[in-house]
């Protein structure tokens, strides 16, 4: 099984709606993180978490909110989506150690139309 | 000014030259840094991690760190056409690890 899981990989929805992405890791890891991918801005950090129930925002956080209520599942939340929050979305976790290598969902893509 | 700093590219050279892709970063306590290899509709995945001053060497792969010009390298030797791909430099901030990326550099091998 794959260390990190996304869902839904694919999401079409409109103006206005709420919608929610999740990101499921097994790997035990403390560090869990969102980021978006746009042409010509590389992965941008949306918000982090450092532990359940603590997380922190990135540099570009206005629009989402985020949950962590297990180690395991770190959830993305667009309150009213935007067509500029249309974006390639990547989840990531690692754990502690001057190492810390990041784990990569495979991505979900999501339009605002 | 940005946390990680690279240049877009496109970086292009020839099959068999050396690829130099630069990174800068702004925080002097930043411990760790990382290479990342992206394909085009694919995750990022793992090149190269360093922590030392230094040089460290793995396979056409050679990482190198200046702690004291907060600039890290990627070298790539003989360069492959697979090796076509965007270059992501990641660094770790504070405490809390805040893993910050730079905008990636694409790096076009010509056969």
């Amino acid at each position: 099984d794959a260390g990190i899981t996304q869902s839904p990989r694919h999401k079409v929805t409109e103006t206005g709606t709420p919608v929610t992405l999740r990101c499921h890791q097994t790997e035990n890891h403390r560090y869990m993180y969102w980021y978006r991918q746009d042409p010509g801005h590389g992965l941008r950090l949306i918000h982090y978490s450092y532990g359940v129930k603590d997380t922190d925002k990135g540099e570009v956080s206005d629009g989402y909110s985020v949950s962590r209520s297990k180690t395991e599942d770190f959830l993305l939340t667009l309150e009213s989506a935007t067509s500029s929050q249309t974006s390639v979305y990547f989840c990531a976790s690692t754990g502690t150690g001057v190492a810390n290598v990041l784990t990569f969902g495979a991505g979900s893509r999501l339009t605002v139309l | 000014q940005k946390e990680v700093e690279q240049n877009s590219g496109p970086l292009s050279v020839p099959e068999g030259a050396i690829a130099s892709l630069n990174c800068t970063y702004s925080d002097r306590g930043s411990q760790s840094f990382f290479w990342y290899r992206q394909y085009s509709g694919k995750s990022p995945e793992l090149i190269m991690f360093i922590y030392s001053n230094g040089d460290k060497e793995d396979g056409r792969f050679t990482a190198q760190l200046n702690k004291a010009s907060q600039y890290v390298s990627l070298l790539i030797r003989d360069s492959q056409p697979s090796d076509s791909a965007t270059y992501l430099c990641a660094v770790p901030f504070g405490g809390y690890q805040k893993v910050t990326f730079g905008t990636g550099t694409k790096l076009q091998v010509i056969p």
